[in-house]
């Protein structure tokens, strides 16, 4: 499959612990986005990088939210001190940037967050 | 920042019908406009977009309208097919370097196609 990849795909932790996801995007996609999906709700954008670089953060990512993507390929997203209000699917979208079809963006399957 | 509304949030049609799904955005700097379906459980699918350079994409039973003056665009589905029944999402983003930065999405229309 060589479509954008997320692992896990579902995750139950306790309030409070920390959790980490991982995205790997197509391959050559040098755009990797993250966005946040709760139910009935269409997905809100959280962070994204070109190459290794972050270069939009939205407000709705706090400080207990984290995200890398050290050499440019696969990206993690880590949040501390989860909270119940944290469940929900976490998405990542790659793109290739600076190309005639740089605009779409390509949607991993996600991974869902249950706090309980 | 980009605010979009999208209505209907539910649309029923009859099977062979077509269906109209409208969004409107408030910043003018937004200049690429994506629509996603998503069936259940699944991840969105890029199904159509436009650009704000022209005011109208066709691909097969599926076309999206540009007004950029009114700040608003449209997915239009023609001859609707059972299998097009799913939550469609439209979105738009600011143009940056060669592509698009994140995408503000509105709420979702749950398109159902009757038999």
């Amino acid at each position: 499959d060589t479509g954008v990849s997320q692992d896990p795909r579902h995750k139950i932790t306790k309030r409070g612990q920390n959790v980490t996801f991982r995205c790997d995007p197509i391959s050559e996609h040098n755009r990797l986005y993250w966005y946040r999906q709760t139910l009935g709700q269409g997905p809100e954008f959280l962070t994204y990088f070109q190459n290794e670089a972050q270069l939009e953060k939205s407000r709705l990512l706090s400080d207990r939210f984290s995200a890398e993507r050290p050499k440019g390929s696969f990206s993690t997203l880590e949040i501390q001190r989860t909270e119940q209000g944290d469940s929900a699917m976490y998405l990542c979208a790659s793109s290739f940037g600076g190309t005639a079809s740089g605009y779409e963006q390509y949607f991993g399957p996600g991974t869902r967050l249950t706090v309980t | 920042g980009e605010n979009v509304e999208q209505h209907p949030s539910t649309l029923s049609v009859q099977e062979g019908d077509s269906a109209v799904i409208k969004c409107t955005y408030s910043d003018s700097a937004s200049n690429y406009f994506p629509w996603y379906k998503q069936e259940l459980g699944k991840r969105p699918q890029l199904i159509i977009d436009i650009r704000s350079n022209v005011g109208e994409k066709k691909d097969q039973r599926i076309a999206v309208t540009l007004n950029k003056t009114a700040k608003h665009f449209s997915l239009h589905i023609t001859e609707t097919q059972p299998e097009d029944s799913a939550v469609y999402f439209c979105a738009a983003s600011y143009p940056s370097g060669g592509g698009a930065d994140g995408l503000t999405f509105g709420k979702g229309t749950h398109l159902i196609i009757q038999p």
